[in-house]
């Protein structure tokens, strides 16, 4: 889907330098969290997720952090290539395990690299 | 492998027109999820279905909005009498499980999404 979007605030970075890209959610009882990237014209591709029970993860150059006394997760991207230009979406399970994995979408960041 | 495949990729529809939006999820998945995307806006979450449960439809805005999966496979999204509110992507998604968590099979996997604009 494409997100052309006024209101999505943006964060250039140059090519070569680190992203943080914060996300705050409002659910306490949510326990799990996920990153997605949105090309345009594409679904959203999964990136990398995180439970409650930890407070980081790292995959390859991503790393979720989650800080859950001030409900705030944050992306960090290493080294930043032109293909990660996409707008990114942060998603958290709110419900509990017996009302299934439906998730609710923060409003997303748009990330722009320059070469 | 085959990804989540949905159809059609675009879709013009007049005001007051019944529309029905098709999603194939990955072979062997069990869980299924609608999801719509407004023009600017995140995701909203519509309908799930897990095996041969009961959906859940708690996302569903009106009920001219119907989903029905087939066999435990197929799934299709039907919107009786569109309005011009109802543009937006439609976006389907699967899983491995319904259980929160990806790395309990619980990673969702979307589809291009289908591109509805009500005129």
């Amino acid at each position: 889907g494409e997100n052309v979007g006024l209101h999505l605030p943006t964060l250039s970075v140059q090519e070569g330098d680190n992203s943080i890209i914060n996300c705050a959610y409002s659910n306490s009882a949510s326990d799990y969290f996920i990153w997605y990237k949105q090309e345009s014209g594409k679904g959203p591709q999964f990136i990398i997720d995180i439970r409650s029970n930890m407070d980081k993860r790292q995959g390859q150059r991503v790393t979720v952090l989650l800080n859950k006394t001030v409900k705030h997760l944050s992306l960090q991207i290493a080294a930043t290539q032109p293909g990660d230009s996409a707008v990114y979406f942060c998603a958290e399970n709110r419900g509990p395990k017996a009302a299934g994995n439906k998730l609710t979408f923060g409003g997303g960041t748009r990330v722009l690299v320059k070469p | 492998g085959a990804g989540v495949s949905q159809s059609p990729s675009n879709k013009v529809t007049e005001k007051g027109k019944d529309v029905e939006l098709r999603c194939d999820p990955i072979s062997g998945h069990t869980a299924l999820y609608w999801y719509r995307q407004s023009l600017g806006q995140g995701l909203e979450f519509l309908i799930y279905f897990q095996g041969n449960s009961a959906p859940d439809k708690s996302g569903l805005p009106s009920d001219r909005f119907s989903a029905e999966r087939t066999g435990g496979s197929v799934s299709t999204l039907t919107i009786q009498r569109t309005q011009q509110e109802d543009s937006a992507v439609y976006l389907c998604a699967s899983s491995r499980s319904g259980v929160a968590g990806g790395f309990m099979g619980g990673e969702q996997y979307f589809g291009p999404g289908t591109r509805l604009t009500v005129t």
